[in-house]
């Protein structure tokens, strides 16, 4: 079965500094991955994903995330904090086969500091 | 544009009604979903549906009931046998037949139940 963990609830960051958000999981097979923001009282908005093309994958707002499959890790960085980037940050996995196989983590909160 | 909309926004019930939450989608996706949220938790699944008139219970569909009659359409009921069904909900949709397809997001519906 898969999950996923996501160290760290809470993250907090001063502004101009280096974001970096933990995923790991664990498939049974080759996954797909994918990295999630969710701005309060929103929906979630995807900001990357990985579909075993490139492991360094660029997202909007300047994100981007790296696939290591030797340490089931998919982190996501940023390499300039903004004031906007405080959200709640989900990291999702996917199998190939179709169906209810879309496993979200619990989530990070950022905050970021003037 | 093509997206999908949750209505209303903000909801307000008394204990021991029924109360139903709207899901549309124009994507043409055949894959809709039905998650719970918690403040600081990670979302949850309560129903899902590859088809129409076809769905799936998910982690947590107690006290709950959907339809599937329209590709467009997937809404949720939230019964008075649900023992806490005050939180967000957030309706996804997704395309596809393969897990490389990412969830597209509603706003959410706040539900207080009191």
């Amino acid at each position: 079965a898969q999950s996923v963990t996501q160290l760290g609830s809470h993250v907090s960051v001063s502004e101009g500094a280096l974001v970096l958000l933990r995923c790991n999981y664990s498939s049974s097979v080759p996954p797909y991955l994918f990295w999630y923001v969710q701005y309060p009282n929103q929906g979630l908005q995807l900001l990357l994903k990985y579909t075993s093309a490139a492991t360094l994958v660029k997202g909007i707002n300047d994100f981007e995330a790296e696939f290591k499959k030797s340490e089931t890790s998919f982190h996501l960085t940023k390499p300039s904090a903004h004031m906007s980037d405080a959200a709640e940050y989900f990291c999702a996995v996917s199998e190939p086969n179709y169906g209810q196989n879309f496993v979200f983590g619990p989530g990070t909160r950022l905050s970021v500091l003037p | 544009d093509g997206g999908i909309t949750q209505s209303p926004k903000y909801l307000f019930r008394k204990e021991g009604q029924n109360v139903t939450l709207s899901c549309e989608q124009n994507l043409n996706h055949d894959a809709m979903y039905w998650y719970r949220q918690d403040p600081g938790q990670g979302l949850r699944l309560i129903y899902y549906s590859q088809i129409v008139n076809d769905f799936q219970k998910g982690d947590i569909a107690e006290g709950y009931s959907v339809s599937r009659e329209k590709k467009e359409s997937f809404p949720l009921t939230v019964t008075s046998a649900q023992k806490n069904p005050t939180a967000f909900y957030l309706c996804a949709s997704r395309s596809g037949t393969s897990g490389m397809y990412e969830q597209y997001f509603g706003p959410g519906t706040r539900l207080t139940v009191t």
